[in-house]
């Protein structure tokens, strides 16, 4: 299954609304998980099962979507929010990451 | 506390051999389903394997298939990746995490801090 994220890289603004889309090229139902990267740290898991936030992941950062198509919303852009997000499709194997999406400082 | 550890990476010729290293702590391993992902700059991040609850549960990405094994010293609480005939797309940190498989929930967390990987002659 591919995952492909778009846009793969946006410029923007401290307080801006950000959406980031993952379609799967293939039904997945809702076994879609949201990463967050940063240089020099692992992964940080943000939100699972495509709407679930992880525990104490600020309530800014949500996503919806079921099947092939999922967005991840940044409702206030923080400082601390530039950096790349992945999406994971754990529904059948191969898993398969998306391109990432990296989010830059306008 | 919940923590991962990896270990055993380094530069390593093309041909060659390495066993990377998963130490967890603040659980059992032979409970879990486990996972190694790899991390590049080109390609960002790049599922590797899994070893589900039962050693025999194995899954590999295309890439590796043939050439990396999973597997798990329950005695160690440790988890492994033996990765054969390397490659220059190889290079890449190395990251191990549980995998956290329930009832309606599937997801890689924690993670550890990652391993560098480097093929070249």
């Amino acid at each position: 299954i591919q995952l492909t994220q778009s846009p793969s890289f946006l410029s923007a603004s401290v307080g801006d609304r950000v959406t980031i889309t993952c379609r799967a090229s293939q039904g997945i139902s809702s076994v879609l998980a949201w990463y967050q990267e940063k240089a020099g740290k692992a992964p940080k898991l943000l939100i699972y099962s495509a709407s679930t936030l992880q525990s104490g992941v600020p309530s800014r950062f949500s996503g919806s979507g079921s099947g092939t198509d999922f967005t991840l919303t940044i409702s206030s852009l923080q400082p601390e929010d530039f950096a790349t997000y992945y999406c994971l499709q754990l529904s059948t194997y191969p898993l398969t990451f998306g391109g990432g999406t990296k989010v830059e400082i306008k | 506390e919940v923590q991962l550890l990896e270990s055993g990476g380094g530069l390593v010729h093309p041909g060659g051999s390495l066993r990377l290293s998963c130490a967890a702590s603040g659980f059992t391993l032979k409970n879990n389903a486990m996972t190694w992902v790899r991390q590049t700059p080109r390609k960002g991040l790049d599922w590797v394997s899994v070893i589900g609850t039962a050693d025999v549960d194995t899954f590999y990405a295309d890439s590796v298939k043939g050439r990396f094994t999973i597997s798990r010293d329950s005695s160690k609480n440790t988890l492994y990746l033996q990765m054969n005939n390397l490659g220059a797309e190889d290079t890449a940190i190395y990251f191990c995490a549980r995998f956290s498989i329930g009832t309606g929930r599937r997801y890689f967390d924690p993670w550890g801090q990652g391993t560098l990987v480097t093929v070249s002659s």
